[in-house]
């Protein structure tokens, strides 16, 4: 099966500047790979997801690139705001099908105004 | 449109009784997941549905676990009989076929096993 890692686990910004979270897989036929903003106490949301077909997307201040030969993909939020705090989890696909994923563990971004 | 709905929201029980969750999709998604997720973790896919018919549940603890989905739109997740280990937030998602994999998740049931 799928197992993805998800790095850091706690991440503090000042507000402003960037983060970055990053993940990894290991099947290398996974195709899709969304990423989930959880709020606290709130269900998670999709933000932004990428397909293997393209190597970066991206949707105002949140982008995502993907490196399907390291296997890895990471999402970028710019000029970070305190509504930003939230917990973000990566996914991928488990056992080759995108319509079951593997999440990451997660990040805690906290962004300091 | 509307989300998915699931109760009850909060659950307080003791180890060894049953519990009962409910998840209500958004109206014509035909695949259904249930999620476990542990504080500090990500979701865990417990079981999916696709329609009325179940497309996994490899990761259902099928000795105390069970879900359904009759009718293939309401679904329930039951516990019988509790552990402590199973304290969690049961999250129930659904994804419409043919329009992508994006899964829309409910709110969740917290559940306190005591």
């Amino acid at each position: 099966g799928e197992n993805v890692e998800q790095h850091p686990s706690t991440l503090s910004v000042q507000e402003g500047d960037s983060a970055v979270i990053k993940c990894t897989y290991s099947d290398s036929a996974s195709n899709y790979f969304p990423w989930y903003k959880q709020e606290l106490g709130k269900r998670p949301q999709l933000i932004i997801d990428i397909r293997s077909n393209v190597g970066e997307k991206k949707d105002q201040r949140i982008a995502v690139t993907l490196n399907k030969t390291a296997k890895h993909f990471s999402l970028h939020i710019t000029e970070t705001q305190p509504e930003d705090s939230a917990v973000y989890f990566c996914a991928a696909p488990a056992g080759g099908s995108a319509r079951q994923l593997t999440f990451g563990s997660g990040t805690q971004l906290t962004v300091l105004p | 449109e509307a989300g998915v709905a699931q109760s009850p929201r909060y659950k307080i029980i003791e180890k060894r009784q049953s519990v009962a969750f409910w998840c209500n999709p958004i109206s014509g998604h035909a695949t259904l997941y249930w999620y476990q997720q542990i504080l500090g973790q990500g979701p865990k896919l417990l079981i999916q549905f696709q329609n009325n018919g179940v497309v996994d549940d490899s990761q259902l603890p099928k000795d105390r676990f069970s879900a359904e989905r009759l009718k293939g739109v309401d679904s329930t997740l039951k516990i019988q009989p509790a552990k402590l280990e199973d304290s969690a937030v049961y999250l129930c998602a659904s994804s419409p076929i043919g329009t992508g994999e994006t899964q829309y998740f409910g709110p969740g049931t917290r559940l306190l096993v005591l």
